[in-house]
């Protein structure tokens, strides 16, 4: 069974800090993965995509990673803010089938 | 923008009764996606639709149907509903076109069942 797993299920850091947030996926055959931000009370909101050929893409002070050959992707948020506190969640796509990890809780704090 | 929009952001329902869930979206999208959320468990997918009138089932469709008479509209429906439906239920929409499309979600509708 395709499965995503992310970690750590929940985080607390202090502002101005870094975290970095991990996916591993089993889905096979690979299309590409997304992470998505979800503030409480929202919808999710993609943040980046990566497909098997990308190792690293930006977005601001986010920094996806993916390493295909180990089916391991991670999010690096750099300087951390306030505004950063939210659920990060992983989608591995499989041709049209998306498969969602369970997300990672963020908390920054003062 | 995108924008998708739910018809409630929370209902409180009791055991039994009929529930309408809403979603529309305004950017001329052919596929429409409902799911719930729950902790834990992630996103499932309830059921989506590639185009009006059509319907497939997802991961998780007992108990629940939906209806597509309109392109920028798509319901959900529970028929009777259970304590086991209370959960986060968000609707998508993206494009025509499949592995690379993001899919824009609305803002969520909680639904308690008592």
């Amino acid at each position: 069974k395709n499965q995503v797993e992310q970690s750590p299920q929940s985080l607390i850091i202090l502002e101005g800090k870094n975290c970095t947030l991990q996916c591993n996926y089993t889905v096979s055959p690979f299309s590409n993965l997304r992470w998505y931000k979800q503030d409480t009370g929202r919808g999710p909101v993609s943040l980046t995509i990566m497909t098997f050929s990308e190792n690293t893409k930006s977005n601001g002070r986010y920094t996806a990673t993916l390493d295909a050959d180990t089916k391991q992707s991670s999010l690096h948020i750099t300087a951390s803010q306030l505004s950063d506190s939210a659920s990060y969640i992983c989608v591995v796509s499989e041709g049209g089938k998306l498969t969602f990890g369970t997300g990672t809780r963020l908390q920054v704090t003062l | 923008d995108v924008k998708v929009t739910q018809s409630s952001r929370y209902l409180v329902k009791r055991t039994g009764e009929k529930v309408f869930l809403e979603c529309v979206q305004d950017m001329d999208h052919e596929n429409m996606f409902w799911y719930r959320q729950d902790p834990g468990l992630g996103l499932r997918l309830i059921y989506f639709s590639y185009d009006v009138k059509m319907k497939e089932k997802g991961d998780i469709p007992e108990g629940y149907s939906v209806s597509r008479e309109k392109k920028e509209r798509f319901s959900l429906i529970l028929e009777s509903t259970s304590t086991n439906q209370t959960s986060m239920y968000l609707c998508a929409s993206t494009p025509k076109g499949r592995a690379r499309n993001e899919q824009f979600f609305g803002p969520g509708t909680r639904l308690t069942v008592l």
